[in-house]
Protein backbone atom coordinates (compact mmCIF):
# COMPACT_ATOMS: atom_id res chain seq x y z
CA UNK A 1 0.00 0.00 0.00
CA UNK A 2 1.29 3.67 -0.95
CA UNK A 3 1.52 5.49 2.41
CA UNK A 4 0.66 9.18 2.36
CA UNK A 5 2.70 11.54 4.74
CA UNK A 6 1.67 15.19 5.63
CA UNK A 7 3.19 18.37 6.64
CA UNK A 8 2.37 19.82 8.94
CA UNK A 9 -0.08 17.87 10.98
CA UNK A 10 -1.58 21.59 12.28
CA UNK A 11 -0.76 25.00 11.72
CA UNK A 12 -1.82 28.22 12.55
CA UNK A 13 -1.68 31.14 10.02
CA UNK A 14 -2.85 35.07 10.15
CA UNK A 15 -5.41 35.99 7.43
CA UNK A 16 -3.55 37.25 4.27
CA UNK A 17 -0.87 34.29 4.98
CA UNK A 18 0.42 32.21 2.56
CA UNK A 19 0.07 28.73 3.47
CA UNK A 20 1.79 25.04 1.77
CA UNK A 21 0.82 22.04 3.03
CA UNK A 22 2.57 19.05 1.79
CA UNK A 23 2.30 15.68 0.90
CA UNK A 24 4.79 12.70 0.69
CA UNK A 25 4.33 9.68 -0.93
CA UNK A 26 5.80 6.19 0.08
CA UNK A 27 6.79 6.09 -3.79
CA UNK A 28 6.38 8.39 -6.66
CA UNK A 29 2.66 9.07 -8.04
CA UNK A 30 3.15 11.59 -10.39
CA UNK A 31 0.20 13.58 -10.22
CA UNK A 32 -2.42 11.10 -9.28
CA UNK A 33 -3.06 13.12 -6.31
CA UNK A 34 -6.35 14.78 -4.77
CA UNK A 35 -6.85 17.39 -1.69
CA UNK A 36 -10.04 17.81 0.05
CA UNK A 37 -10.85 20.05 3.08
CA UNK A 38 -12.89 18.80 5.44
CA UNK A 39 -14.75 21.63 8.25
CA UNK A 40 -15.85 20.93 11.21
CA UNK A 41 -18.81 18.61 11.32
CA UNK A 42 -18.95 18.49 7.47
CA UNK A 43 -18.31 15.96 5.14
CA UNK A 44 -15.40 16.58 3.16
CA UNK A 45 -15.32 18.53 0.14
CA UNK A 46 -12.97 18.45 -3.13
CA UNK A 47 -10.33 21.17 -3.75
CA UNK A 48 -7.92 20.08 -6.31
CA UNK A 49 -7.96 16.60 -8.29
CA UNK A 50 -5.31 15.17 -10.58
CA UNK A 51 -2.48 17.22 -8.54
CA UNK A 52 -3.63 20.87 -9.81
CA UNK A 53 -7.09 21.05 -11.29
CA UNK A 54 -9.23 23.37 -9.74
CA UNK A 55 -12.41 21.77 -8.55
CA UNK A 56 -15.44 23.93 -9.92
CA UNK A 57 -16.48 26.03 -7.52
CA UNK A 58 -13.19 26.43 -5.48
CA UNK A 59 -11.71 29.49 -5.28
CA UNK A 60 -8.73 30.07 -6.96
CA UNK A 61 -6.41 31.26 -4.15
CA UNK A 62 -6.27 27.29 -3.65
CA UNK A 63 -3.85 25.92 -6.01
CA UNK A 64 -1.60 22.34 -5.85
CA UNK A 65 1.43 21.08 -7.66
CA UNK A 66 3.23 17.41 -7.35
CA UNK A 67 6.86 16.36 -8.61
CA UNK A 68 7.47 12.83 -8.04
CA UNK A 69 6.36 11.70 -4.67
CA UNK A 70 6.09 15.13 -3.20
CA UNK A 71 2.72 17.32 -3.64
CA UNK A 72 2.24 20.42 -1.74
CA UNK A 73 -1.67 22.57 -1.65
CA UNK A 74 -1.21 26.33 -1.27
CA UNK A 75 -3.45 28.47 -0.11
CA UNK A 76 -2.19 32.20 -1.85
CA UNK A 77 -3.79 34.53 0.85
CA UNK A 78 -5.60 32.97 3.79
CA UNK A 79 -9.37 33.97 4.81
CA UNK A 80 -11.36 33.00 7.72
CA UNK A 81 -13.35 30.08 6.30
CA UNK A 82 -10.73 28.08 5.30
CA UNK A 83 -10.20 26.82 8.93
CA UNK A 84 -10.41 23.21 8.78
CA UNK A 85 -8.52 20.05 8.09
CA UNK A 86 -6.89 19.25 5.10
CA UNK A 87 -6.06 15.64 3.56
CA UNK A 88 -4.26 14.71 0.41
CA UNK A 89 -4.93 11.23 -1.46
CA UNK A 90 -3.24 9.30 -3.58
CA UNK A 91 -5.32 7.56 -6.51
CA UNK A 92 -2.12 6.36 -8.28
CA UNK A 93 -2.95 2.37 -7.14
CA UNK A 94 -5.80 0.27 -5.25
CA UNK A 95 -5.94 0.25 -2.27
CA UNK A 96 -6.62 4.36 -1.78
CA UNK A 97 -4.86 6.26 1.07
CA UNK A 98 -5.16 9.67 2.38
CA UNK A 99 -3.07 11.46 4.32
CA UNK A 100 -3.50 11.93 8.04
CA UNK A 101 -4.51 15.63 7.85
CA UNK A 102 -3.31 18.62 8.34
CA UNK A 103 -5.52 21.28 10.69
CA UNK A 104 -5.58 24.63 9.73
CA UNK A 105 -6.89 27.37 12.33
CA UNK A 106 -6.58 31.24 11.75
CA UNK A 107 -4.13 33.25 14.84
CA UNK B 1 -28.85 17.58 -8.42
CA UNK B 2 -26.43 14.70 -7.34
CA UNK B 3 -27.27 13.37 -3.58
CA UNK B 4 -25.98 10.45 -2.20
CA UNK B 5 -27.79 8.95 1.29
CA UNK B 6 -26.32 6.28 3.40
CA UNK B 7 -28.66 4.46 5.76
CA UNK B 8 -27.88 1.75 8.18
CA UNK B 9 -27.88 0.75 11.94
CA UNK B 10 -26.50 3.37 14.35
CA UNK B 11 -25.43 0.70 16.92
CA UNK B 12 -24.26 -2.67 16.40
CA UNK B 13 -22.97 -5.41 18.61
CA UNK B 14 -19.44 -6.24 18.17
CA UNK B 15 -18.90 -9.35 16.20
CA UNK B 16 -22.22 -8.60 15.07
CA UNK B 17 -22.10 -8.05 10.89
CA UNK B 18 -22.64 -4.03 9.79
CA UNK B 19 -24.61 -3.93 6.89
CA UNK B 20 -24.90 -0.04 5.42
CA UNK B 21 -26.82 0.89 2.46
CA UNK B 22 -26.38 4.17 -0.55
CA UNK B 23 -29.17 5.55 -1.85
CA UNK B 24 -27.86 7.48 -5.34
CA UNK B 25 -29.24 10.11 -7.93
CA UNK B 26 -28.73 12.73 -9.86
CA UNK B 27 -26.18 10.91 -11.86
CA UNK B 28 -26.00 8.52 -14.75
CA UNK B 29 -25.82 4.69 -13.50
CA UNK B 30 -24.53 4.30 -17.48
CA UNK B 31 -21.38 6.51 -17.40
CA UNK B 32 -18.02 4.50 -17.22
CA UNK B 33 -16.47 6.76 -15.29
CA UNK B 34 -18.94 6.69 -11.97
CA UNK B 35 -18.72 5.13 -9.12
CA UNK B 36 -18.96 4.56 -5.66
CA UNK B 37 -16.90 4.36 -2.68
CA UNK B 38 -17.04 3.94 1.36
CA UNK B 39 -14.74 6.03 3.30
CA UNK B 40 -14.90 5.90 7.10
CA UNK B 41 -13.74 8.53 10.06
CA UNK B 42 -13.15 7.52 13.63
CA UNK B 43 -14.40 10.55 15.86
CA UNK B 44 -11.35 12.92 15.77
CA UNK B 45 -9.19 10.59 13.24
CA UNK B 46 -8.44 10.53 9.54
CA UNK B 47 -10.07 9.31 6.33
CA UNK B 48 -9.93 5.68 5.80
CA UNK B 49 -10.80 4.68 2.13
CA UNK B 50 -13.08 1.04 2.54
CA UNK B 51 -13.76 -0.09 -1.08
CA UNK B 52 -16.00 1.54 -4.08
CA UNK B 53 -17.56 -0.22 -7.03
CA UNK B 54 -18.30 0.61 -10.29
CA UNK B 55 -21.63 0.76 -12.45
CA UNK B 56 -20.78 -0.25 -15.83
CA UNK B 57 -18.27 -2.99 -15.08
CA UNK B 58 -19.63 -3.59 -11.47
CA UNK B 59 -15.50 -4.31 -10.45
CA UNK B 60 -14.49 -3.49 -7.38
CA UNK B 61 -11.85 -3.37 -4.91
CA UNK B 62 -11.23 -3.17 -0.99
CA UNK B 63 -8.75 -2.31 1.42
CA UNK B 64 -6.46 -4.59 1.85
CA UNK B 65 -6.65 -5.23 5.54
CA UNK B 66 -10.46 -5.67 5.35
CA UNK B 67 -10.61 -7.61 2.36
CA UNK B 68 -11.44 -10.32 4.31
CA UNK B 69 -14.24 -8.56 6.08
CA UNK B 70 -16.12 -6.24 3.93
CA UNK B 71 -18.15 -6.91 0.86
CA UNK B 72 -19.41 -4.06 -1.88
CA UNK B 73 -22.50 -4.94 -3.83
CA UNK B 74 -24.27 -2.76 -6.29
CA UNK B 75 -28.09 -2.88 -7.05
CA UNK B 76 -28.40 -0.73 -10.40
CA UNK B 77 -32.25 -1.39 -10.37
CA UNK B 78 -32.43 1.00 -7.12
CA UNK B 79 -29.36 2.78 -7.91
CA UNK B 80 -28.13 1.29 -4.19
CA UNK B 81 -24.80 0.80 -3.01
CA UNK B 82 -24.34 -1.97 0.10
CA UNK B 83 -21.58 -2.21 2.31
CA UNK B 84 -21.36 -5.48 4.58
CA UNK B 85 -18.49 -5.68 6.96
CA UNK B 86 -18.33 -8.47 9.12
CA UNK B 87 -17.28 -9.15 12.81
CA UNK B 88 -17.32 -5.44 13.77
CA UNK B 89 -14.99 -4.19 16.81
CA UNK B 90 -15.27 -1.06 18.88
CA UNK B 91 -12.67 0.38 16.52
CA UNK B 92 -15.14 0.18 13.46
CA UNK B 93 -17.04 3.06 15.47
CA UNK B 94 -17.07 5.73 13.23
CA UNK B 95 -18.93 8.22 10.47
CA UNK B 96 -19.14 5.77 7.22
CA UNK B 97 -19.55 8.46 3.81
CA UNK B 98 -21.15 7.39 0.47
CA UNK B 99 -18.89 8.60 -2.10
CA UNK B 100 -19.48 9.07 -5.95
CA UNK B 101 -16.39 8.40 -7.41
CA UNK B 102 -15.04 9.85 -10.79
CA UNK B 103 -12.63 7.26 -12.04
CA UNK B 104 -10.92 8.09 -15.83
CA UNK B 105 -8.94 5.29 -15.73
CA UNK B 106 -5.11 6.02 -16.10
CA UNK B 107 -6.05 9.78 -15.66
CA UNK B 108 -7.97 10.73 -12.79
CA UNK B 109 -9.75 9.45 -10.12
CA UNK B 110 -10.95 11.30 -7.20
CA UNK B 111 -14.14 11.78 -4.62
CA UNK B 112 -16.28 14.65 -5.95
CA UNK B 113 -19.89 14.09 -4.10
CA UNK B 114 -20.16 13.01 -0.78
CA UNK B 115 -23.45 11.73 1.27
CA UNK B 116 -23.64 13.13 5.18
CA UNK B 117 -21.99 10.20 6.79
CA UNK B 118 -24.14 8.56 9.42
CA UNK B 119 -22.64 7.71 12.83
CA UNK B 120 -21.60 3.69 13.54
CA UNK B 121 -21.12 2.91 17.09
CA UNK B 122 -19.99 -0.70 17.57
CA UNK B 123 -20.90 -1.70 21.06
CA UNK B 124 -22.30 -4.18 23.40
Amino acid sequence: DIQMTQSPSSLSASVGDRVTITCRASQSIGTYLNWYQQKVGEAPKLLIYAASSLQSGVPSRFSGSAAGADSTLTISSLQPEDVGTYYCQQCSSHPITFGQGTRLEIK
Amino acid sequence: QVTLKESGPVLVKPTETLTLTCTVSGFSLSDTRMGVSWIRQPPGKALEWLADIFWSDGKSHGATYLKNRLTISKDTSRSQVVLTMTNVDPVDTATYYCVRTNWNRGITYYFDCWGQGTLVTVSS
